[in-house]
């Protein structure tokens, strides 16, 4: 697609329940990442996808937390048994090659709320 | 470990005022460095970047210097709109092939018309 697409836009969920966010990169982006941004907080990683190699998952804060990537393409950022600390904008991002060299594209977040 | 520090907001101006954000770092090597904007229900986008010193990022007339000397990488614009008003994030990459970037708070401008 044109753009990085994200979905749902907004999920209200009750604690406890898992959720599924999910992630369309922009075509031929080999390079995917999760962030989320918590109320008045910059940017945190979580996850990192590029091509074929095993992810970077330093910045999962829990193991409630997972992501995978089908087929180099689609990721899904789970969260089970959510907590209200959970509850965030889940952005992601994809990139032509790994790093910086050309900017990340965002897509527009998933914003979560554990109620 | 890496950090970005930035200004706190909100940051309110009239239209036409001049804009400064400023924006330090600190990073183990040499980073590259990044300003990103997020208008109202929009996606982050980058705005401008510079990979190495003295360079400037310039874009939609913004304009940020890469300053080694003082770890800074501070924002401007000389004339603000009212279409400016948005979330601005500085970013650190390092290295510059990193994984993930550092990104500072965000800083929230309002221009009032």
């Amino acid at each position: 697609g044109a753009g990085v697409s994200q979905s749902p836009s907004n999920k209200v969920t009750e604690k406890g329940k898992d959720v599924e966010l999910r992630c369309d990169p922009i075509s031929g982006h080999t390079a995917l990442y999760w962030y989320r941004q918590s109320l008045g907080q910059g940017l945190e990683f979580l996850i990192y996808f590029q091509g074929n190699s095993a992810p970077d998952k330093s910045g999962l804060p829990s193991d409630r937390f997972s992501a995978e990537r089908t087929g180099g393409s689609v990721s899904t950022l789970t969260i089970q048994r959510t907590q209200q600390e959970d509850s965030a904008v889940y952005l992601c991002a994809s990139s032509l090659v790994g790093g910086a060299g050309p900017g990340y594209t965002f897509g527009s977040g998933t914003r979560l709320t554990v109620v | 470990g890496n950090s970005v520090t930035q200004m706190e907001g909100p940051v309110t101006l009239s239209e036409e005022a001049f804009l400064t954000i400023n924006c330090t770092y600190t990073a183990t090597g040499y980073p590259s460095l990044f300003w990103y904007v997020q208008y109202p229900g929009e996606g982050l986008q980058l705005l401008l970047k510079a990979t190495k010193a003295d360079d400037k990022g310039s874009n939609k007339g913004f304009e940020a210097t890469y300053r080694k000397e003082t770890t800074s990488f501070h924002l401007e614009k000389g004339s603000v709109q009212v279409s400016d008003s948005a979330v601005y994030f500085c970013a650190l990459s390092d290295p510059p092939y990193g994984q993930n970037f550092v990104f500072g708070p965000g800083t929230r401008l309002s221009v009032l018309p």
